[in-house]
């Protein structure tokens, strides 16, 4: 089972901040947190990931509160090509397998 | 920009019959996955190799499922015989050498299999 919840769906207007927020009460002091995106009819892409420390990429920013129970994925200024289902995810297993829930279904509107 | 190749793209069936994918990972990571994605729903692990070994196939239902990677590059994930219940996208992804729990995947564009 995955072990974060998300909210199955979000709206976000063209150029805002979109702020995804994932809850991960159970993650281990070891545990990273990742984020995919998956646009309709393709593959998932990785996002970004970290383990405690806030952490930004030329994608996104990932903000990781201090207990570690939650994060919030941001995308500074969304487009509509941001427009996807975005999954958090805990790595977990001895082969870091990947258990992708249901995701937050992103729309990005003019 | 190298990239994870999938045949078919779509693949129309008839249950009972057998289906075969095809899966050419990025050239030099030594980790393949095979997932499932039923509709509405996230990408579920099926099988994942390191190099031509079998690392995880805990979620593969053996009984009608195989998966092979015998030189250790490409793939075959093979349906026999397929049910109604295999209708989905079965996605393929690789990534480097796992190291640290640094575990980007690059996915392909899937085949989406449809079973009559």
């Amino acid at each position: 089972d995955a072990k974060t919840t998300q909210p199955p769906s979000m709206d976000c207007a063209e150029g805002r901040a979109a702020n995804l927020p994932c809850n991960h009460s159970t993650i281990s002091g070891n545990e990273y947190v990742y984020w995919y995106r998956q646009i309709h009819s393709q593959g998932p892409q990785y996002i970004i990931h970290g383990l405690k420390n806030n952490e930004t990429n030329e994608m996104a920013s990932l903000i990781i509160t201090e207990d570690r129970k939650s994060s919030t994925l941001i995308l500074p200024h969304a487009t509509l090509r941001d427009t996807a289902v975005y999954y958090c995810i805990v790595l977990s297993g001895g082969y870091n397998k990947l258990i992708f829930g249901a995701g937050t279904r992103l729309a990005v509107h003019p | 920009e190298a990239e994870v190749a999938q045949s078919p793209r779509y693949k129309i069936t008839e249950k009972s019959q057998a289906v075969a994918f095809w899966c050419d990972p990025i050239s030099g990571h030594a980790t393949l996955y095979w997932y499932r994605q039923i509709l509405g729903q996230g990408p579920e692990l099926l099988v994942q190799f390191q190099d031509e070994s079998v690392v995880d196939d805990s979620q593969l239902p053996k009984d009608r499922f195989s998966a092979e990677r015998l030189k250790g590059v490409d793939s075959t994930l093979k349906i026999q015989p397929a049910e109604l219940g295999d209708s989905a996208m079965y996605l393929c992804a690789s990534s480097h050498l796992l190291a640290n729990s640094y575990n980007e995947q690059f996915f392909g564009p899937g085949t989406r299999l449809t079973v009559l």
